[in-house]
C-alpha cells in the first residue's frame, strides 16, 4: 500500500537557524498537504502543492513538490520559538491522505 | 472559523466496552474521516465517509469499528469491544471535496484511555 516517509524524526535548532524535513511516498501522488501539530494538539493544514515541480511560499516557510510528484519538503527560514511542533507531510490518494511520520521541531531561543 | 467539534475531550473505558466517540464536522463538508494517534505516533488513517456511506477504509478499520451519520450533523465512531492498544487520540475531520484539492480541517480529538 501507499507509504509516505519522512525526515528527520526530530530536529533541534537554535533559534533563527532553518529547519528542513523531507518527506517521500512509494508511489506517484495526486497532491501532498502539510500540516502542523503542536505539543497536545491537533494537526492544522498549512497548505497543499498539486502541481509537478510547485513552489509555495508562507511568510518564512517554503514548500516545494518534486517533478516526478513523489517528494516534498518544507523548510522553515530564521525559526521562531512559535514554530515548535510536530510537521506533517500527507499524500493524497483516492478518498484518502496518508501522513507521513512527522518531523518533530525544537527550538532553543 | 468554522471548527469540527469532538465529543468527549477524554473517554476513559474498560477492555471490553463500547465506546461511542461523537463529532459534527463543518457544515458544508462532504466528506468525513477518522483518523486515530496513538501518543508519540504518527497520525494514522482509520476510514473515509461519503454519501452516506464509507468511501475507503485502513486494514485498522475492521469489523471492530463501525462508523455511521445518523442524522445531517453528527458523525460517530463506535468501537466494539475495546482493547488497550485502542488507547489513543481520536481525530475526525471534514473536508469540502475528496481532499484533491483542500486540506482537512481537523477536530480537537477524542483521547480514549482503555483501562
Amino acid at each position: 500500500g501507499q507509504q509516505v516517509m519522512q525526515i528527520p524524526q526530530y530536529q533541534h535548532v537554535q533559534e533563527g537557524e532553518d529547519f528542513t524535513t523531507y518527506c517521500n511516498s512509494s508511489t506517484t501522488l495526486s497532491n501532498i498537504q502539510w500540516y502542523k501539530q503542536r505539543p497536545g494538539g491537533h494537526p492544522v493544514f498549512l497548505i497543499q502543492l498539486v502541481k509537478s515541480g510547485e513552489v509555495k511560499k508562507q511568510k518564512r516557510l517554503t514548500f516545494q513538490f518534486g517533478e516526478a510528484k513523489k517528494n516534498s519538503s518544507l523548510h522553515i527560514t530564521a525559526t521562531q520559538t512559535t514554530d515548535v511542533g510536530t510537521y506533517f507531510c500527507a499524500g493524497a490518494g483516492g478518498f484518502k491522505t496518508i501522513f507521513g511520520a512527522g518531523t518533530r521541531l525544537f527550538v532553543k531561543a | 472559523e468554522p471548527e469540527v467539534t469532538q465529543t468527549p475531550s477524554h473517554q476513559v473505558t474498560q477492555m471490553g466496552q463500547e465506546v461511542i466517540l461523537r463529532c459534527v464536522p463543518i457544515s458544508n463538508h462532504l466528506y468525513f474521516y477518522w483518523y486515530r494517534q496513538i501518543l508519540g505516533q504518527k497520525v494514522e488513517f482509520l476510514v473515509s465517509f461519503y454519501n452516506n456511506e464509507i468511501s475507503e477504509k485502513s486494514e485498522i478499520f475492521d469489523d471492530q469499528f463501525s462508523v455511521e451519520r445518523p442524522d445531517g450533523s453528527n458523525f460517530t465512531l463506535k468501537i466494539r469491544s475495546t482493547k488497550l492498544e485502542d488507547s489513543a487520540m481520536y481525530f475526525c475531520a471534514s473536508s469540502e471535496t475528496s481532499g484533491m484539492n483542500y486540506g482537512y480541517t481537523f477536530g480537537s480529538g477524542t483521547r480514549l484511555t482503555v483501562v
